[in-house]
């Protein structure tokens, strides 16, 4: 069955990077776009773009470019999502979710906790 | 300030029916697909209807999506307690080429 299994929460001080995992584990990897989720404290979903499955090449949501930084490593099938410059305001958790088609996402991860905090 | 506006919240009693809106424009919801999701607590959201109609295998009829227009409904019958969540509608916008939520509504099973 599929699985999307995330690596664990981070707690990061300001200004600090962090790199959260996504392994992928029952499909053939490369043949879905991966694409990332926000959910800060007690607020709803906020896209923030995608690895596309086509070219390997990260989409970013505008207003997160800059910052985040999408890859994968399709030897270990296996998603990153790295934010550098953290700021307080970036303490949310962190979804990979796999995508049938256009916002369909059809499977997600459990969720990356990043808490970002001096 | 989401593209895509839902209810903030909803209520029924146990075995009754609910509807969830979302409504959008042109751009998102009049040209593309529809997704919703569900969201119990401390939980990652849960695929429950793509399409606008279509439900994945596993979830029951009760659930079920319609669309017209810009707008789009979930739908919720035989309510159970078991069902309170937080509800999220999704798509595609093409204006901002960016995924788009609404967001979020809360459903209460009285």
């Amino acid at each position: 069955q599929v699985q999307l299994v995330q690596s664990g929460s981070e707690l990061k001080q300001p200004g600090a990077s962090v790199k959260v995992s996504c392994k992928a584990s029952g499909y053939t990897f490369t043949t879905y776009s991966m694409n990332w989720v926000r959910q800060t404290p007690g607020q709803g979903l906020e896209w923030m773009g995608y690895i596309s499955a086509n070219t390997g090449n990260p989409i970013y949501a505008q207003g997160f470019t800059g910052q985040l930084v999408f890859s994968w490593d399709t030897s270990v099938n296996t998603a990153y999502l790295q934010i550098s410059s953290l700021k307080p305001e970036d303490t949310a958790v962190y979804y990979c979710a796999r995508d049938a088609k256009m916002v369909h996402f059809d499977h997600w991860g459990q969720g990356t906790l990043v808490t970002v905090s001096s | 300030q989401s593209v895509l506006t839902q209810p903030p919240s909803v209520s029924a009693a146990p075995g009754q029916k609910v509807t969830i809106s979302c409504s959008g424009s042109s751009s998102n919801i009049g040209n593309n697909y529809v997704s919703w999701y569900q969201q119990l607590p401390g939980t990652a959201p849960k695929l429950l209807i793509y399409d606008n109609t279509e439900r994945p295998s596993g979830i029951p009829d009760r659930f079920s999506g319609s669309k017209s227009g810009t707008s789009a409904t979930l739908g919720i019958t035989g309510l159970q307690t078991g069902d309170e969540a937080d509800y999220y509608c999704g798509t595609w916008d093409n204006r901002l080429s960016a995924g788009v939520f609404g967001g979020g509504t809360k459903l209460t099973v009285l």
